[in-house]
């Protein structure tokens, strides 16, 4: 079982604030990294899927970038509005590519 | 494309009884795998399913069980429920086509009374 740890566990910021989280992970065996959102009343979504030690990706606001080689990968969001307001997940491909397990999640939420 | 179908979305049983949900993946989708989410635990995984064979499980006790039909729609089952077995129950449904993004359905949130 592998074991896949995100901090904060929940985080409250201002609607403007710039905020990051962290996924840590065994950086031995690294096959793949995915990032979903989770919407209160809504299905999980994918934000990212990384790869290759030193991946950067970004969708609007949103960037990550991930490290293999020490284990994390961090999310951030910049100028933070009310509608990111989520639970953010990461987890992590077993290198079967069969089985994704995902860490706990870190709760955002953005005051307006 | 349709989504990720789950049925029923909601139910409630007792204790002892048995539940069986029911997920229909995206069309083309081969892989449909099953979470289990309560307050405070995350996502834990239960088993992944891929051409009708269970090629992953979780550490979930015998209780739970699942199977995947010759057109990827996968049922899974629990048996003698128990009060800790209320929680919501998401299936996913993925490609190695698309990176195996994982495509959740709504979920079936299961109250054992």
């Amino acid at each position: 079982i592998l074991n896949v740890e995100q901090s904060p566990q929940s985080l409250h910021v201002q609607e403007g604030d710039s905020t990051n989280f962290t996924c840590s992970f065994p950086s031995s065996n690294f096959y793949a990294l995915h990032w979903y959102r989770w919407e209160t009343a809504k299905s999980p979504e994918a934000l990212f899927v990384m790869t290759l030690n030193g991946d950067e990706k970004k969708k609007g606001r949103i960037s990550a970038t991930l490290n293999t080689k020490e284990g994390y990968s961090y999310l951030y969001i910049k100028g933070s509005q009310p509608e990111d307001s989520a639970t953010y997940l990461c987890a992590l491909y077993n290198n079967a590519g069969n089985m994704l397990t995902f860490g706990g999640g870190t709760r955002l939420m953005v005051k307006p | 494309k349709a989504g990720v179908t789950q049925t029923p979305r909601y139910l409630i049983k007792t204790r002892g009884q048995q539940v069986t949900l029911s997920c229909s993946p995206i069309s083309g989708h081969r892989s449909v795998s099953w979470y289990q989410q309560t307050p405070g635990q995350g996502l834990q995984f239960l088993f992944e399913y891929f051409s009708e064979t269970q090629r992953n499980k979780g550490n979930f006790p015998g209780r739970f069980s699942g199977r995947q039909f010759s057109n990827s729609r996968s049922e899974m089952n629990v048996s003698t429920l128990e009060l800790g077995d209320s929680a919501l129950y998401l299936c996913a449904s993925s490609s190695p086509l698309v990176a195996n993004v994982l495509t959740f359905g709504a979920g079936s949130r299961l109250t054992v009374l």
